[in-house]
């Protein structure tokens, strides 16, 4: 089952705010946040375990709310280069490295 | 520069023909996945390895077959193409579980 991320799209003035949620059905090891601009790779921006860590970007924050296995990632003050599209992967807590489970995306679109 | 290269970027098969996807990583991770990429989908894992001679089913394997006979190589196969296996195709790569993934730059593939 994907995790569910919302919303499914964000059109935002550049210096504004944005948050974008994760929701799993599933008890978690980690989110994964990856963004990724039309035509290329995802790329890797932050990871949230179990437990409280977090690794990953320096100017991007998220949070991970394990009892509820939901992440939420906040971009402040949003720049051009923001744009694109977010993904959340979830890790399934005792699956090893089976592979992370990701959701079907939120569009973000950052106007001038 | 270190990272996760696949070949072909582009490729056109007719239904029934078959072909094999390279990716090949230099950063010694023991753990590979290939996914596949369609619109509004997100990312769904077709296989993965979790070491040299290893090989495990994902989410979405059926018409697929994956070989791992070098740490550093991962292919992926199919048979006889389908209309069905047009997407775009992404090999990550990862130290393990709680890792980041590092992607490749994708595999277009149409298939008519």
């Amino acid at each position: 089952q994907q995790p569910v991320q919302s919303p499914q799209a964000v059109i935002l003035r550049e210096g504004e705010d944005a948050v974008i949620n994760c929701s799993s059905s599933k008890a978690l090891y980690s989110v994964h946040w990856y963004r990724q601009k039309h035509g290329e790779a995802p790329v890797f921006l932050m990871i949230l375990l179990k437990g409280g860590e977090q690794k990953g970007h320096e100017k991007i924050s998220a949070s991970f709310n394990e009892k509820k296995q939901q992440s939420s990632l906040y971009l402040t003050a949003s720049q051009l280069s923001y744009s694109g599209t977010y993904f959340c992967g979830t890790e399934r807590r005792g699956g090893g490295a089976d592979g992370l489970t990701f959701g079907k995306g939120t569009h973000l679109i950052i106007q001038p | 520069n270190a990272g996760v290269t696949q070949t072909p970027k582009f490729r056109v098969l007719k239904t029934g023909q078959s072909m094999t996807l390279l990716c090949a990583q230099d950063m010694n991770h023991e753990y590979m996945y290939w996914y596949r990429q369609d619109p509004g989908m997100g990312l769904r894992l077709i296989h993965y390895s979790v070491g040299e001679g290893t090989t495990a089913k994902g989410e979405v394997p059926d018409g697929y077959n994956v070989s791992r006979l070098k740490k550093q190589n991962f292919l992926l196969g199919l048979e006889s193409a389908a209309p069905s296996q047009t997407s775009v195709y992404f090999c990550a790569s990862s130290w393990g579980q709680g890792a980041r993934y590092t992607f490749g730059s994708g595999t277009r593939l149409t298939v008519v």
